[in-house]
């Protein structure tokens, strides 16, 4: 079963307007939230994070929103450019008894930027 | 330039003949980690390294081994692949003490076993 969902696979936006990307997940020992971006045959990277002790966390155009009660967080992006196009992971984290850390991913949501 | 490095970027192979995907990280990073991508699963995690001669099993180790003599390089090894090994590998690093949830990822191995 897994941990962290993305039930949209895919999302089409036009440039200028809000991409808004849904993560749920179950487990609640997980202590921090990530996203990352993947482009075509590049790994992914990093975009934004936030901890489980917060509700929002926002940087430029990228905001992520926690709620905890809902075991939900959300990608916002404004304004959505052609150059956000990409496959959008989320992860979660939880520090492990011995100081290791589990990443769990989810399956990933393709989002396209229209011009 | 900071990276994560992996080799082979694209690699096809048979059943049970033993191969090694390297990986090295130059950010001095104490975290390194594997993970494998497959439509509609994610990224999963293999194993993962706190540091020198320290590892740990992740969600789906079973089938791969890791060693991680020096703390920049982190290989992952297939006794004896079978295809459902194939896969796109990521290989990851951070740098646990500053920003631990910072993962720095390679550009990904293609693994094809036949």
């Amino acid at each position: 079963d897994q941990q962290v969902k993305q039930n949209s696979p895919s999302l089409s936006v036009q440039e200028g307007r809000i991409s808004i990307l849904n993560c749920d997940y179950t487990n609640s020992m997980f202590d921090y939230f990530l996203w990352y971006k993947k482009y075509p045959a590049e790994g992914p990277t990093f975009l934004i994070s936030i901890s489980s002790i917060k509700d929002k966390n926002e940087d430029g155009r990228f905001t992520v929103f926690l709620n905890k009660s809902a075991k939900h967080l959300s990608l916002h992006i404004v304004p959505s450019q052609p150059g956000d196009s990409a496959v959008y992971f989320c992860a979660a984290s939880a520090a492990l008894i011995n100081y290791g850390q589990n990443f769990v991913f989810g399956p990933g949501t393709r989002l396209s930027v229209l011009p | 330039e900071a990276q994560v490095t992996q080799n082979p970027r694209y690699l096809i192979t048979v059943t049970g003949k033993k191969l090694t995907v390297t990986c090295s990280q130059n950010m001095n990073h104490e975290y390194m980690s594997w993970y494998r991508q497959d439509p509609g699963l994610g990224l999963r995690q293999i194993y993962y390294s706190m540091n020198v001669e320290v590892t740990d099993k992740g969600d789906v180790p079973e089938g791969y081994k890791v060693s991680r003599k020096e703390k920049r390089n982190f290989p992952l090894i297939l006794e004896s692949p079978s295809p459902n090994q194939t896969s796109l590998y990521f290989c990851a690093s951070s740098p646990m003490r500053i920003r631990p949830h910072e993962q720095f990822f390679g550009p990904g191995t293609r693994l094809t076993v036949l």
